[in-house]
C-alpha cells in the first residue's frame, strides 16, 4: 500500500531536548511539508521541501530543523529552541499539478 | 484580513439535514480549491478538489466555487453520524509543488 508513515505516534519530552520526528512517504511525490496543529489555530506550516536537498521556511520554522536526503524521507527535529512545542505534527505530500497534499496520520508531542 | 477565512463552529445538525460549510477568501490568484475531513487526533484526508469555479459532485459531497464572490462551499447532503469531524478547506495559487493555505476548519456534529 502507498502512503505517509509518521513515527512515533506519541512523542514526550524533557524541556531542553532535541527530539526528531520521522516522516516516510512511498507515493513516489517530489515536495514533502510539515505542518503544526493546535487547538483553534488551524494547520500552520513549518518547513517545506519541493526536491531533494532543497527545503524553504514556512509561517513558524523557528525552534524547528529539517533535512531531506532522500526523496522518502522528510525528518524534523524539534529543538530547545522552540519554546512551545507541544502540539500535533503532521507531515504531508504532494505530486505535480494540482497540489493536493496526503497527510500522514500525525505525531503528537508533549513536552514534560 | 487573513488569506482564508472559516468560521470554526462547532456546528450541530441533526441525522439527515444537509449541511452547509463555506470559506471565503482574499486572493484572487487562487485557483485550486480542496476540501478536507478530520477526524479527531486524525491525519486530514482529501475530500474533493476543484479548478477554478464551478461545482463538483462525489456522492453525498458537492463543493462548489464561486471566484467571483471568492467564496466556496462543501454541501454533504443525508448527513450520518460518520460525517462528524473537522472540515478544513485549502487553496493553491498555482500549480506545481507549492504550499497550500488553509483555513482554520469547521468542526461538525451529527446528531443521531
Amino acid at each position: 500500500d502507498g502512503g505517509i508513515t509518521q513515527s512515533p505516534k506519541y512523542l514526550f519530552r524533557k524541556e531542553g531536548q532535541n527530539v526528531t520526528l520521522s516522516c516516510e512517504q512511498n507515493l513516489n511525490h517530489d515536495a514533502m511539508y510539515w505542518y503544526r496543529q493546535d487547538p483553534g489555530q488551524g494547520l500552520r506550516l513549518i518547513y517545506y521541501s519541493q526536491i531533494v536537498n532543497d527545503f524553504q521556511k514556512g509561517d513558524i520554522a523557528e525552534g524547528y530543523s529539517v533535512s531531506r536526503e532522500k526523496k522518502e524521507s522528510f525528518p524534523l527535529t524539534v529543538t530547545s529552541a522552540q519554546k512551545n512545542p507541544t502540539a500535533f505534527y503532521l507531515c504531508a505530500s504532494s505530486r505535480g499539478s494540482p497540489d493536493t497534499q496526503y497527510f500522514g496520520p500525525g505525531t503528537r508531542l508533549t513536552v514534560l | 484580513q487573513k488569506e482564508v477565512e472559516q468560521d470554526p463552529g462547532p456546528l450541530s445538525v441533526p441525522e439527515g439535514a444537509i449541511v452547509s460549510l463555506n470559506c471565503t477568501y482574499s486572493n484572487s490568484a487562487f485557483q485550486y480549491f480542496m476540501w478536507y475531513r478530520q477526524y479527531s487526533r486524525k491525519g486530514p484526508e482529501l475530500l474533493m478538489y476543484t479548478y477554478s469555479s464551478g461545482n463538483k459532485e462525489d456522492g453525498r459531497f458537492t463543493a462548489q466555487v464561486d471566484k467571483s464572490s471568492k467564496y466556496i462551499s462543501l454541501f454533504i447532503r443525508d448527513s450520518q453520524p460518520s460525517d462528524s469531524a473537522t472540515y478544513l478547506c485549502a487553496m493553491s495559487r498555482n500549480s506545481g509543488n507549492t504550499p497550500l493555505v488553509f483555513g482554520k476548519g469547521t468542526r461538525l456534529s451529527v446528531i443521531a
